[in-house]
């Protein structure tokens, strides 16, 4: 069965410190992609990064990075240098071997403080 | 492209009466999907349609749910008989036939907000 697990309910940070918010996985597929939302208070889902499972190498968006660990299953996402503005829930989500489905994370609250 | 589009944002009925939510991919996308979240959690999965066939769906997604794809560009959820239980905010999705990579991330609406009292 397909999941995603993001054990962290609530972080803080202190502004323009470097974060990382934690994401495992469970799939059998051999080809599957992970993605991160970032949610406001707004309610829009914005898009931030996307590993596909057969990268080679770690994906980097900007202040946004992907650390991921294939063997461990693992996608953990670092924000470094910390706005005001990055506070928000968080999600991690996983499309597998098929495009039917994405499956979501239940998010992390990321609080980052002035 | 104007986006994802989502109608009404803000939706209020009474335990029992019938809803119905519409949602307008960006124009060029294939795929559709249907989520449901609730305050503090992940969206949940409810459907997904590649232009007008529905080929998943959630269990989810009892059969007070229907949805639709008409000619395989706008779609429309139906919840018939509504409970308290079904107030979330009601969110599509939609992406393009993938070609690999970021591209085919999904493109969310801003949601309709479903209040059963």
């Amino acid at each position: 069965a397909q999941k995603i697990t993001q054990t962290q309910p609530g972080m803080f940070v202190q502004e323009k410190e470097a974060v990382t918010l934690d994401c495992t996985y469970d799939t059998s597929d051999p080809s599957y992609g992970l993605f991160w939302y970032k949610q406001p208070s707004s309610g829009e889902m914005i898009f931030l990064i996307y590993q596909g499972s057969y990268d080679q190498q770690n994906a980097t968006e900007g202040r946004y990075s992907l650390n991921f660990q294939k063997a461990r299953k693992s996608a953990n996402l670092v924000i470094s240098a910390s706005q005001l503005g990055d506070s928000a829930m968080y999600f991690c989500a996983m499309r597998g071997n098929n495009f039917n489905k994405f499956y979501f994370g239940s998010g992390t609250k990321l609080n980052v403080k002035p | 492209d104007t986006g994802v589009s989502q109608d009404p944002r803000h939706k209020i009925t009474k335990r029992g009466q019938n809803v119905t939510f519409r949602c307008d991919p960006i124009s060029e996308h294939n795929r559709l999907y249907w989520y449901r979240q609730t305050l503090g959690q992940g969206p949940e999965f409810l459907t997904y349609f590649q232009n007008e066939a529905q080929l998943e769906k959630s269990r989810l997604l009892s059969d007070r749910f229907s949805a639709e794809r008409p000619k395989g560009s706008f779609s429309t959820l139906e919840i018939q008989r509504t409970e308290q239980g079904d107030s979330a905010m009601y969110l599509c999705a939609s992406s393009p036939d993938g070609t690999g990579g970021a591209n085919e991330k999904l493109f969310f609406g801003s949601g309709t907000q479903l209040s059963v009292l």
